[in-house]
């Protein structure tokens, strides 16, 4: 089946640690995103790409970074510079005017 | 900027009753698309309904509908004959169309947890 695959589903960062989430797609869509979702809160738009080794800070971006070297591929790196990187991450893809399909999330806790 | 806001940060329903949550949105755009998705504890994000702001028609998807009052900026989505599968988040978003050229990224609002008691 089609889908987009998130993981690992939980991950811990050490102090000073980068970390990367990976997000695949077989749906072979053009754009990814990533979202950070806090606890009883909407989600954020952190990074964007509407095509391969092209993307695009969104609002959140500062202590994060990306890159889109493949198509089906667009994995997030949590730097040290992410003060408060605990929470719940949403990959999601998306083809033209379609609504986006999303991952089932990753989530990132501090040891 | 677009902003989204759901005013309702909880709300009950009994089962096979009906509840309609509240989505108001602050845009300049003429041309935009709306969205109801749905997390249950799971997390994953499930579309529950869209809507395209130049069709005057409410959009529905069975027992899923759309109150869509494009002046009064405001969309919300009303269940019917409400099930225990109902209960999770539900969030309201916001897309702009392609031709304002603004990336296609949702703006989403704060969320409704929507309890549905037995």
């Amino acid at each position: 089946d089609g889908g987009i695959t998130q993981s690992p589903k939980y991950l811990f960062r050490k102090e000073g640690q980068n970390v990367t989430l990976s997000c695949e797609q077989n749906l072979n869509h053009d754009a990814m995103y990533w979202y950070r979702q806090d606890p009883g809160q909407g989600l954020r738009l952190i990074y964007y790409s509407q095509i391969v080794n092209d993307f695009q800070k969104g609002d959140i971006a500062e202590g994060y970074s990306v890159s889109r070297e493949k198509k089906e591929s667009f994995p997030l790196t949590v730097t040290s510079a992410q003060k408060n990187p605990t929470a719940f991450y949403l990959c999601a893809s998306e083809q033209g005017n379609q609504p986006q399909h999303f991952g089932d999330g990753t989530r990132l806790s501090i040891l | 900027a677009q902003t989204v806001t759901q005013s309702q940060p909880e709300m009950s329903v009994q089962e096979a009753e009906t509840v309609t949550l509240s989505c108001t949105y602050d845009t300049s755009e003429s041309d935009y698309y709306l969205f109801w998705y749905k997390q249950p504890p799971s997390r994953q994000m499930i579309l529950v309904i869209r809507q395209e702001a130049y069709k005057q028609q409410n959009a529905t998807e069975n027992r899923f509908s759309v109150n869509f009052q494009k002046a009064a900026k405001s969309f919300s989505l009303k269940i019917s004959d409400s099930q225990l599968g109902d209960a999770a988040m539900y969030f309201c978003a916001y897309r702009s169309a392609p031709l304002h050229n603004a990336g296609n990224m949702l703006t989403f609002g704060g969320g409704t947890r929507l309890m549905v008691k037995p």
